[in-house]
C-alpha cells in the first residue's frame, strides 16, 4: 500500500488567495483526520470524518476553513481567504474503524507558507 | 474535555545519556499509543499499550502504562543521534463521545549532542 498521500507537498501563496490541500487515505480506512502543526500550537486536530461524514469539526479555526470528503478515497481542506497565520504543516491521517487500537497513519504533510 | 499532558516539552542530552518523557491523561484510557516524528517528517506509530501496568520494549526504548491507565512513559537508554525527533503520546478511550479520535499530547522534542 502506498500509505496516505497528500498533495501538494509544499505550497507558497499570497495572503487572500484560496488554498486547497488534498488527501488520499489508505484504502479501506474508515476514519480520516486533518491536523495542523505549528511550533507555537503543536499538533492540532482540525476535523475528522467517519465513512465520509464529518464527526467533529470543533478544531476548525474559523469559517475560512472548510473540509470535504466526497468519497472514501479523497478529502480536501480548503482555506479561503488564506492569511499569514495559516502558515503551518497540514497533516492528513487515516485509521481503521474496526481496529481496536485506532492507530493513525499520517501522510507526509503539506507545508503551507502564506506571504 | 479529555486532555493528555506531556512533559518535558524539550530535552537536550549528550549522546549516551538516558531520556524519559512522561504522559498524563485527565481520564482513564483504553489504550495509549506512542508516535515519533523525525525533523521534517510526519508522526509514525511506534507502539500501543493496552493493559494496566503493561511494559513493552523495543531495543533501547521502554514503554510503560500506569496501573490506573492514566499515565505512561517512554524511556530511551543510551541515546543515539538517530533518536532525535519529537515523541508524542496519544490516548484513546472507548465509548467516548468522539469515538475513533486519539487525544495527542503536546510532544517532547529530543535533541542529542554527539
Amino acid at each position: 500500500d502506498a500509505g496516505v498521500i497528500q498533495s501538494p507537498r509544499h505550497e507558497v501563496t499570497e495572503m487572500g488567495q484560496e488554498v486547497t490541500l488534498r488527501c488520499k487515505p489508505i484504502s479501506g480506512h474508515d476514519y480520516l483526520f486533518w491536523y495542523r502543526q505549528t511550533m507555537m500550537r503543536g499538533l492540532e486536530l482540525l476535523i475528522y470524518f467517519n465513512n465520509n461524514v464529518p464527526i467533529d469539526d470543533s478544531g476548525m479555526p474559523e469559517d475560512r476553513f472548510s473540509a470535504k470528503m466526497p468519497n472514501a478515497s479523497f478529502s480536501t481542506l480548503k482555506i479561503q481567504p488564506s492569511e499569514p497565520r495559516d502558515s503551518a504543516v497540514y497533516f492528513c491521517a487515516s485509521s481503521l474503524a474496526g481496529a481496536f487500537d485506532k492507530t493513525q497513519y499520517f501522510g507526509p504533510g503539506t507545508r503551507l507558507l502564506v506571504l | 474535555g479529555q486532555q493528555v499532558m506531556q512533559i518535558p516539552q524539550y530535552q537536550h542530552v549528550q549522546e549516551g545519556e538516558d531520556f524519559t518523557t512522561y504522559c498524563n491523561s485527565s481520564t482513564t484510557l483504553s489504550n495509549i499509543q506512542w508516535y515519533k516524528q523525525r525533523p521534517g517528517g510526519h508522526p509514525v506509530f511506534l507502539i500501543q499499550l493496552v493493559k494496566s501496568g503493561e511494559v513493552k520494549k523495543q531495543k533501547r526504548l521502554t514503554f510503560q502504562f500506569g496501573e490506573a491507565k492514566k499515565n505512561s512513559s517512554l524511556h530511551i537508554t543510551a541515546t543515539q543521534t538517530t533518536d532525535v525527533g519529537t515523541y508524542f503520546c496519544a490516548g484513546y478511550k472507548h465509548g467516548s463521545s468522539n469515538t475513533g479520535k486519539l487525544i495527542f499530547g503536546q510532544g517532547t522534542t529530543l535533541q542529542v549532542k554527539p
